[in-house]
């Protein structure tokens, strides 16, 4: 399979614990996006990653929300001290540039990562 | 920022029937993606439309830009339980230079019940 995979698929922990998540890409994409999903609520954009380098954080990332490439393949999203409104469906997306900046156009998502903070 | 209303929320159909999704966006769209989702499970791409009067289709599903750019409509045609599930619009703001970066704005969705 050579779709965006994610993992874990699920996730239950409780209040205050860190937690993870992993994404590897479609393996020529050289763009990479995390999205977080609340349950009846569209994606709603996190951070995105041009090969290794963070190009752009949205404010709904917190100080305890970090995100890593760092050699431009997979990622990483860790969330420190979770609180129970960090529970969501945790996207990953990546898509290919043309041109150097410009999108071919499709985002490519994985299954998801689902955090339950109890 | 730039925000997506989806109508309606939710839709109950009889399967072989038609149906229309509407997406209406409070700015100009430069790039309108359509994708479907079943619960609990990752976002599936269908189409992306990026000029005025654009429409695509796939299948049974036709998705249209309207000419002045501010809102996407998606048609299925003789529905199947298959076509269930959740269907979102997202937007993709350019900057100036009419880049394309990728960062969605999402609806909140429609989802869509076929009843056999």
């Amino acid at each position: 399979d050579t779709g965006v995979s994610q993992d874990p698929r699920h996730k239950i922990t409780k209040r205050g614990q860190n937690v993870t998540f992993r994404c590897d890409p479609i393996s020529e994409h050289n763009r990479l996006y995390w999205y977080r999903q609340t349950l009846g609520q569209g994606p709603e954009f996190l951070t995105y990653f041009q090969n290794e380098a963070q190009l752009e954080k949205s404010r709904l990332l917190s100080d305890r929300f970090s995100a890593e490439r760092p050699k431009g393949s997979f990622s990483t999203l860790e969330i420190q001290r979770t609180e129970q409104g960090d529970s969501a469906m945790y996207l990953c997306a990546s898509s290919r540039t043309i041109s150097g900046t410009a999108n071919t156009g499709e985002l490519f998502f994985g299954e998801g990562s689902r955090l339950t903070v109890l | 920022s730039q925000e997506l209303e989806q109508s309606p929320q939710s839709l109950i159909v009889q399967e072989g029937k038609n149906l229309t999704i509407n997406c209406t966006s409070s700015k100009t769209l430069y790039g309108l993606y359509w994708y479907k989702q079943k619960y609990g499970e990752g976002l599936i791409f269908l189409m992306m439309l990026q000029k005025g009067g654009e429409e695509k289709s796939h299948e049974k599903i036709t998705a249209k830009l309207d000419e002045k750019k501010q809102q996407s409509s998606l048609h299925i045609t003789a529905s199947q339980p298959s076509h269930a599930g959740i269907y979102l619009c997202g937007a993709d703001p350019k900057n100036a230079g009419g880049t394309s970066y990728g960062k969605l704005t999402f609806g909140q969705g429609t989802i869509l019940t076929v009843h056999p």
